[in-house]
């Protein structure tokens, strides 16, 4: 496609429930991030795929939170047993490699409320 | 661990002036530095890239320098217009893990 998809936009979940955020790269492109905005604060890194390679997994909160990367193109960010604190702007971005030149593109965001 | 910090957090001028962002950060194994804008509720916009091994790019009124070995980069913005406010955000790419890590950002106000 022409930029980072993010599906869907907004949800609203109650707490407790399970949710699943959705990020389609730029076709093409190999490295693939999931950052967290939460209200007021900055950008919180995630998690990061690249190719085949295992992924970098350090910034993830708690075992509630995984994400998956199926064929090295779309990625699913799961969010189990949603907690309030849990509630913020969460971002995909994709880019390629190398990654000296490689230019960082954000999709719109999927932003989540917990209630 | 890299921490960046950009400094002014807040900056408000009038439509037509020359402007200076801040950005520095601690750990210099970086591969780049990227500039972005957010804009409220909405994504981060892609401004400049600055590899490692280059001081300076530019992109019509925005031109960005890096001083890698000081841990400096600055973003200078030409001839401010009401268009240009937004968040301005820095992010140098580590060596080590590939991650970027962000500043909290410059919010830009230019009043018409």
């Amino acid at each position: 496609g022409a930029g980072v998809s993010q599906s869907p936009s907004n949800k609203v979940t109650e707490k407790g429930k399970d949710v699943e955020l959705r990020c389609d790269p730029i076709s093409g492109h190999t490295a693939l991030y999931w950052y967290r905005q939460s209200l007021g604060q900055g950008l919180e890194f995630l998690i990061y795929f690249q190719g085949n390679s295992a992924p970098d997994k350090s910034g993830l909160p708690s075992d509630r939170f995984s994400a998956e990367r199926t064929g090295g193109s779309v990625s699913t960010l799961t969010i189990q047993r949603t907690q309030q604190e849990d509630s913020a702007v969460y971002l995909c971005a994709s880019s390629l490699v190398p990654l000296n030149t490689g230019e960082l593109f954000f999709g719109e965001g999927s932003r989540l409320t917990v209630l | 661990k890299q921490e960046v910090t950009q400094i002014p957090a807040a900056l408000s001028v009038p439509e037509g002036e020359n402007l200076v962002l801040n950005c520095s950060f601690t750990d210099s194994a970086i591969y780049n530095l990227q500039w972005f804008r957010q804009d409220p509720g909405k994504g981060l916009t892609s401004l400049l890239l600055i590899q490692s091994s280059q001081r300076e790019q530019t992109s019509g009124r925005l031109n960005a320098s890096l001083d890698k070995s000081s841990g400096r980069s600055t973003l200078y913005i030409a001839a401010s217009q009401p268009g240009d406010s937004a968040t301005y955000l820095c992010a140098p790419r580590e060596t080590s893990g590939s991650r970027l890590t962000f500043g909290e950002g410059t919010q830009l106000t230019v009043n018409p």
